[in-house]
């Protein structure tokens, strides 16, 4: 069984489009994440939901939209995308509150044409 | 500004013998460090943590070092297998805190 699944896994779209990718998590955790790794691999936090609530917002800008309906989901919609909003976007979970061990998802690679 | 680690860097390493993953970070708040595994297509793993108060921590085939004179962690891995071919990233946090900053990985290629 999956821990931490995303859809879709790949994602091409063209200048301007608004897009989501979605995140699930079976693991009964209490926070959810979502994290950027651009080409050269650098991973850069950019959300951060504990049972719901947003807590962590690292300066993102205000395209990306982050939902979490309830704390097995967090999902992500991005508005008026743009050539460098072309990544991979990683959702992750863990336990209670303190970022340590975070259990990813396989990733979403968005291309934007 | 804060910064963990380097830009991608690539160790080579013969099948067999041990590597050694070095990482810098300059925060000198940040006293819970973490190692993760990245294999091709697939999201980082968690490998190994270790808190402040320790200097050395052993897992299975892995060890991690944390130097706080100098800010240095290092990730040491026996026996490097095939399997261990991935990016490995060291990632800084505080006690308690829930932001998790990761360094810019570095590249282990495993010569058979």
């Amino acid at each position: 069984d999956t821990a931490v699944s995303q859809t879709p896994k790949y994602l091409v779209t063209q200048m301007g489009n608004d897009k989501s990718i979605k995140c699930e998590q079976n693991l009964g955790h209490d926070t959810m994440y979502w994290y950027k790794q651009d080409s050269k691999k650098f991973l850069k936090i950019m959300f951060s939901y504990n049972n719901k609530e947003l807590i962590i917002n690292e300066t993102v800008p205000n395209r990306f939209s982050p939902k979490s309906p309830d704390k097995a989901h967090l999902n992500l919609h991005i508005n008026s995308l743009e050539l460098g909003d072309s990544a991979v976007y990683f959702c992750a979970s863990t336990v209670g509150s303190e970022a340590g061990e975070l259990f990813f998802g396989e990733g979403s690679r968005l291309t934007v044409l | 500004g804060e910064n963990v680690g380097l830009h991608l860097p690539t160790l080579s390493v013969q099948e067999g013998d041990n590597s050694i993953i070095n990482c810098a970070y300059s925060n000198s708040a940040s006293d819970y460090f973490i190692w993760y595994k990245q294999e091709s297509g697939k999201g980082p793993q968690f490998i190994i943590d270790i808190r402040s108060n320790m200097d050395k921590r052993q897992g299975q085939r892995v060890t991690v070092l944390l130097n706080k004179t100098v800010k240095h962690l290092s990730l040491q891995i026996a026996a490097t297998q095939p399997g261990d071919s991935a990016v490995y990233f060291c990632a800084e946090n505080r006690a308690a805190g829930n932001k998790l900053t990761f360094g810019g990985g570095t590249r282990v290629l495993v010569k058979p």
